[in-house]
Order: structure tokens, then C-alpha cells, then sequence
């Protein structure tokens, strides 16, 4: 089965300052990822997505993220934060379970940008 | 088009109360899926219906019960629920969950409180 680990919390950002997001996953096949962000009180919108060729993948809002098999990493990453990007944010690990491929959630990394 | 509808977008009910929440897509997917989601938690999943039957229940209590009356609909039935429900339930689709590039599309949920 796949799990999926965020291994950060809490992330404190400067406004304008770059970000990047830490996932680790483990799949012992093709992991399908999944980056998703969720403002307060809202549902969980779709940023990005990987499932094959080119490893860096670039999404919605300006993220990018990129799969590292060697490191079994999908990073989320933005070159430059603004205020509204304030939110938690989920990474998603899709895998052949039970014969469906319904993905499994990290616990998620909250965001918090200063101004 | 990748829009999910839920209603209501909030929900006070007593313990002796039934009352019903609905989601609706018109992207053509044939996989529903109802989630609880307590507040900086992941979402936790619940049911899953592929092709309008149920096809996946965690084990989740009989107070909680699943309805999809066509490929475009799903209810989720309540009644004489505890204050421990309380949480946000999101509502997703997607177009097939048993392949490997399925992605899940979230409506923006259904903050429920049980008093």
C-alpha cells in the first residue's frame, strides 16, 4: 500500500519569499502524485499532477513541483509567495490498492504568509 | 468544466434530527466519493460508488447513509448523529477510480455541525 509523508507541519513564509513544500512518498511501483491546496472553509482544488515523462510539472496559481524517483520526493515549489496563497496543502499518492487507484492524503502543511 | 456542487454550505442539526446533503457533477464521471474532514486533518474517506453502486465503505457507522440515484447525484443521508460528526464533508468525482491516472475533482463541502 502507498503512504505518503509531509514532513512539515507549519511553514512560515515571507511575502515574495520563494517556497518550496516537502512530500515523500512510498510506492513500490509508479506512484501517481498529486498536489492539492485547500483555502479555510473551502474544498480541496486541484494544483498540480504527475503520472509520467517530463519530472518537473508545472501547475495552477504559479507552482511547479518535480518527482525525484531517487529521493521518492514530489516537491511543491513558487518562486514567489503572495498573501493569498495562505492555506494548507495536501500531497496525494495514487497506487494500485484493492483495484482501484484512490489516492492516500499526507497530513497536510499549513502555509502561513507574513506581509 | 471541473465543478463539483454541494448544498447546503452549512448544516446545524440536533441529535435527533435527519437531514440529507447533496452533490452533484455533470463531467461525465462515473466514480463518487463522500469524505469527513476534521479541522487541520486530511480528509478522511467514507464511500465510494463506481458506476452508481457502492463500492467502497470504511466501515463508517449506519448513522451515515449513502444514496446515488444516477451518475450526476450523490446524497449522503444523516440521522441521530453524535457532536463527534461534526466536522467538514467534501464530496469529490472522478472519471474512472480503477485507472491509474484517475484524478479526483472536490466539490467545496458542507461544514456540518451537530449540536
Amino acid at each position: 500500500a502507498q503512504s505518503v509523508t509531509q514532513p512539515d507541519i507549519h511553514i512560515t513564509v515571507s511575502e515574495g519569499a520563494s517556497l518550496e513544500l516537502r512530500c515523500n512518498y512510498s510506492y513500490g511501483a509508479t506512484p501517481y502524485l498529486f498536489w492539492y491546496v485547500q483555502s479555510p472553509g473551502q474544498g480541496l482544488q486541484l494544483l498540480l499532477k504527475y503520472f509520467s515523462g517530463d519530472t518537473l510539472v508545472q501547475g495552477i496559481k504559479g507552482f511547479e513541483a518535480e518527482f525525484k524517483r531517487s529521493q521518492s520526493s514530489f516537491n511543491l515549489r513558487k518562486p514567489s509567495v503572495h498573501w493569498s496563497d495562505a492555506a494548507e496543502y495536501f500531497c496525494a499518492v495514487g497506487g494500485a490498492s484493492g483495484g482501484s487507484y484512490i489516492p492516500t492524503f499526507g497530513r497536510g502543511t499549513s502555509l502561513i504568509v507574513h506581509p | 468544466d471541473t465543478e463539483v456542487t454541494q448544498t447546503p454550505k452549512h448544516l446545524v442539526m440536533g441529535m435527533t434530527n435527519k437531514k440529507s446533503l447533496k452533490c452533484e457533477q455533470h463531467m461525465g464521471h462515473r466514480a463518487m466519493y463522500w469524505y469527513k474532514q476534521k479541522a487541520k486533518k486530511p480528509p478522511e474517506l467514507m464511500f465510494v460508488y463506481s458506476y452508481e453502486k457502492l463500492s467502497i465503505n470504511e466501515s463508517v457507522p449506519s448513522r451515515f447513509s449513502p444514496e446515488c440515484p444516477n451518475s450526476s447525484l450523490l446524497n449522503l443521508h444523516l440521522h441521530a448523529l453524535q457532536p463527534e460528526d461534526s466536522a467538514l464533508y467534501l464530496c469529490a468525482s472522478s472519471q474512472e477510480m480503477r485507472i491509474p491516472t484517475d484524478t479526483q475533482y472536490f466539490g467545496p463541502g458542507t461544514r456540518l455541525t451537530v449540536l
